[in-house]
């Protein structure tokens, strides 16, 4: 069974704490997602990642930093956290010209 | 930039039939169609790739017009699982496997 793990369901952190969500896949893909879901605004892209260590900014990069420093880890990082990034935050992965496979999501919440 | 969806909800009854629409200001390789349910990732349903083909997936099908940067999504006599909001994803000409996806569409089925 195809897998996309993300380290938490639900994160409470403090304004200015440095956040780190993390995301692994076991299919071996070349490629991974950051998105930010909101109500009404659907599905938000931050970072794609297309291969290990490189990124490509999505519409919504302000605030955020990524990392791939293995195929199949990639992190979102919130340097410092602000309550307008509370949110849910969904990780996938594909392979070329193949579906995206989620994570369960992670529900943050900025204090 | 996110492509655009409308409605932005739907209410059925079950065996009504319904149509979403997915429009995009960019040309498209391809078009996904995903749907999630209350508290659960989003679930890959079909992809269209550039032609103009047609997908069926049980009652739920789709169209891709290329021309017009547009897919549909119909959904046929209706049926309670269908309920949750329904994504449309699509990758542009020139940068495909970057994923991006719409504003989203709730859609309730009720007995």
């Amino acid at each position: 069974d195809v897998k996309v793990t993300q380290s938490s369901r639900y994160l409470v952190k403090r304004t200015g704490e440095k956040v780190f969500l993390e995301c692994v896949q076991d299919m071996d893909h070349e490629n991974m997602f950051w998105y930010r879901q909101d109500p009404g605004l659907g599905l938000r892209l931050i970072y794609f990642s297309y291969d290990v260590k490189m990124k490509e900014k999505g519409d919504i990069p302000e605030g955020y930093s990524v990392s791939r420093e293995k195929k199949e880890r990639f992190s979102l990082i919130l340097e410092s956290a602000s309550t307008n990034q509370t949110s849910m935050y969904l990780c996938a992965s594909r392979g070329q010209s193949t579906e995206a496979f989620f994570g369960q999501g992670t529900r943050l919440t900025v204090v | 930039q996110q492509p655009v969806q409308s409605p932005q909800a739907v209410i059925l009854r079950e065996g009504e039939d319904a149509v979403i629409n997915c429009s995009s200001s960019k040309a498209l390789y391809s078009v996904h169609w995903y749907r999630q349910k209350h508290g659960e990732a989003p679930v890959f349903l079909m992809i269209l790739l550039k032609g103009g083909e047609q997908k069926g997936h049980e009652k739920i099908s789709a169209s891709f017009n290329e021309k017009k940067q547009q897919s549909s999504l119909y959904l046929t006599a209706s049926q309670l699982s269908y309920s949750g909001t329904y994504f449309c994803g699509t990758e542009e000409l020139g940068n495909t496997d970057k994923l991006i996806f719409g504003t989203g569409t709730r859609l309730q089925v009720f007995p």
